[in-house]
C-alpha cells in the first residue's frame, strides 16, 4: 500500500535553533515529491521536488530528495516564531496526490 | 489576485442532513482535488478531477458522498446523508498540468460539524 510517511509529528525548539522534518515514502509512479506549510487556514507551497540531489533553497528553508532511498528532508535554520506551523509533506502519483500526516512545529520565543 | 474559492467556509447541520459544498477553481487551472482534514487522519483525498473528468474517487465513500464538476468553474461535493464522523475540514484545491507533479492551490476550507 502507498504511503508518505512524515517525522517527527511533533516538535518544539527555541528561536534560532536549526530543525530537519523528515518524509519518506513508498508510492508507485512517483512524479513529484511537494512541502506545504500549514497555518491556521490552508496549506501554502513551498518546494517541489523531482530530481535527487537537487537542493531547493528559499531563505531559510531548505529541502532535498532522495529518490534511491525515498525521502525528502526539509530544513529550517535560525527558526522563528512565524515558523510555528504544521508542515505537510505531499507525493506526486500519475493520478492524484497524497499528504502525509504532517510535522507540528512549535518555536518558542 | 487569484485564489481557489469554497463555501460555506462554516456549516452546522444534523445528522441526516444534505451538505453541499462548492469550489471555484482558479481559472486556467485544469485539476481539481477534495481533501477532507482532521486530527487523526490528516489530509485524506476524496477525489481528483483533470479537465473536468473524474480520474480518482476510491477515497471517498460511495454510499454517501459524490463529487462533481458540472462545468470548469465549479466543483461540487455532496454528503447525503450527512453523519458526525463526516465532521472535519473540506479543502478543495486547483493545480495546472497534463500530469499530476505541480504545485496545488488550496482554498480556505469548509469546516464541517454535523451534530
Amino acid at each position: 500500500e502507498d504511503k508518505v510517511v512524515q517525522s517527527p509529528l511533533s516538535l518544539v525548539v527555541h528561536e534560532g535553533d536549526t530543525v530537519t522534518l523528515n518524509c519518506s515514502y513508498e508510492v508507485t509512479n512517483f512524479r513529484s515529491l511537494l512541502w506545504y506549510k500549514q497555518e491556521k487556514k490552508a496549506p501554502t507551497f513551498l518546494f517541489m521536488l523531482t530530481s535527487s540531489g537537487i537542493e531547493k533553497k528559499s531563505g531559510r528553508l531548505s529541502s532535498i530528495l532522495d529518490k534511491k532511498e525515498l525521502f525528502s528532508i526539509l530544513n529550517i535554520t535560525a527558526t522563528q516564531t512565524g515558523d510555528s506551523a504544521v508542515y505537510l509533506c505531499a507525493v506526486g502519483r500519475n493520478n492524484d496526490m497524497r499528504f502525509g500526516a504532517g510535522t507540528r512545529l512549535t518555536v518558542k520565543p | 489576485d487569484a485564489r481557489v474559492t469554497q463555501t460555506p467556509r462554516h456549516k452546522v447541520t444534523e445528522m441526516g442532513q444534505e451538505v453541499t459544498m462548492r469550489c471555484q477553481p482558479i481559472l486556467g487551472h485544469n485539476t481539481v482535488f477534495w481533501y477532507r482534514q482532521t486530527m487523526m487522519q490528516g489530509l485524506e483525498l476524496l477525489a481528483y478531477f483533470r479537465n473536468r473528468a473524474p480520474l480518482d474517487d476510491s477515497g471517498m465513500p460511495k454510499d454517501r458522498f459524490s463529487a462533481e464538476m458540472p462545468d470548469a468553474t465549479l466543483a461540487t461535493l455532496k454528503i447525503q446523508p450527512s453523519e458526525p464522523r463526516d465532521s472535519a475540514v473540506y479543502f478543495c484545491a486547483s493545480g495546472l498540468g497534463r500530469t499530476n507533479t505541480g504545485e496545488l492551490f488550496f482554498g480556505e476550507g469548509s469546516r464541517l460539524t454535523v451534530l
